[in-house]
């Protein structure tokens, strides 16, 4: 079966430096979250959107930003990066209040 | 503040043995608490989850307990495979929020030794 897919799997960016990441949800899935993972912490909510407009917002920096396209895959968009933004990001998708199901995860490094 | 505590951050057992993950919460608004599983590289893995309205919930060797009152749950796997040594989260999403908006604990990481 079809799962939900990051890319890329591993990032390097330079501080100061853009980056993106991609999610592409289950097929029919209409809701993607993004979480973000630090070294030895648990995941933290993010940003989610439903029907691509946004449905829920938790602590997600202002240097990043979020959309859901057409196809209802997902961009997250971080700016002005800093060395604590090094983290594993995940992705999850889900049908309407469906369990989520989560990508591998995308490992963003800061040097 | 760390609203979903797992003050385990490792715990070990025999093939076959019970394995008891435990997990706290100080947020009354939790409704719905989940219990998830990560291998290393792989995304988490839902496992199992419990309402607020319930205090116990089975799914094969897999049993969540919730005691309200004392804002604690409990995973139960019985018996333990080597298959299940995996680091296990437990979440929890607060009623009249996004469904998928879920608090994470810190993670315990069960080894199961054959």
């Amino acid at each position: 079966a079809a799962g939900v897919i990051q890319s890329p799997r591993h990032l390097i960016k330079e501080k100061r430096e853009t980056a993106t990441l991609k999610c592409y949800p289950i097929p029919r899935h209409d809701t993607v979250y993004w979480y973000q993972q630090g070294p030895g912490q648990d995941p933290q909510f993010l940003i989610s959107f439903y029907e691509k407009m946004q449905s829920d917002k938790g602590s997600i920096p202002d240097r990043f930003s979020a959309q859901q396209f057409s196809d209802y895959h997902s961009e997250l968009n971080m700016s002005s990066l800093e060395l604590g933004d090094s983290a594993l990001y995940f992705c999850a998708s889900s049908w309407a209040t469906g369990e989520l199901f989560f990508g591998e995860g995308s490992r963003l490094t800061v040097l | 503040d760390q609203q979903v505590k797992q003050n385990s951050p490792s715990l070990s057992v025999q093939e076959g043995r019970i394995s008891i993950l435990n997990c706290d919460y100080t947020n009354s608004m939790f409704d719905y608490f989940l219990w998830y599983k990560k291998y290393p590289a792989e995304g988490p893995t839902f496992l199992i989850s419990i309402s607020s309205i319930k205090d116990k919930n089975e799914d094969g060797r897999f049993t969540v307990f919730l005691n309200k009152s004392a804002k604690h749950l409990s995973l139960h796997i019985v018996p333990s495979q080597p298959g299940d040594s995996a680091v296990y989260f437990c979440a929890a999403r607060a009623g009249g929020t996004s469904y998928g908006k879920l608090t994470f604990g810190q993670g315990t990481i069960l080894t199961v030794h054959p």
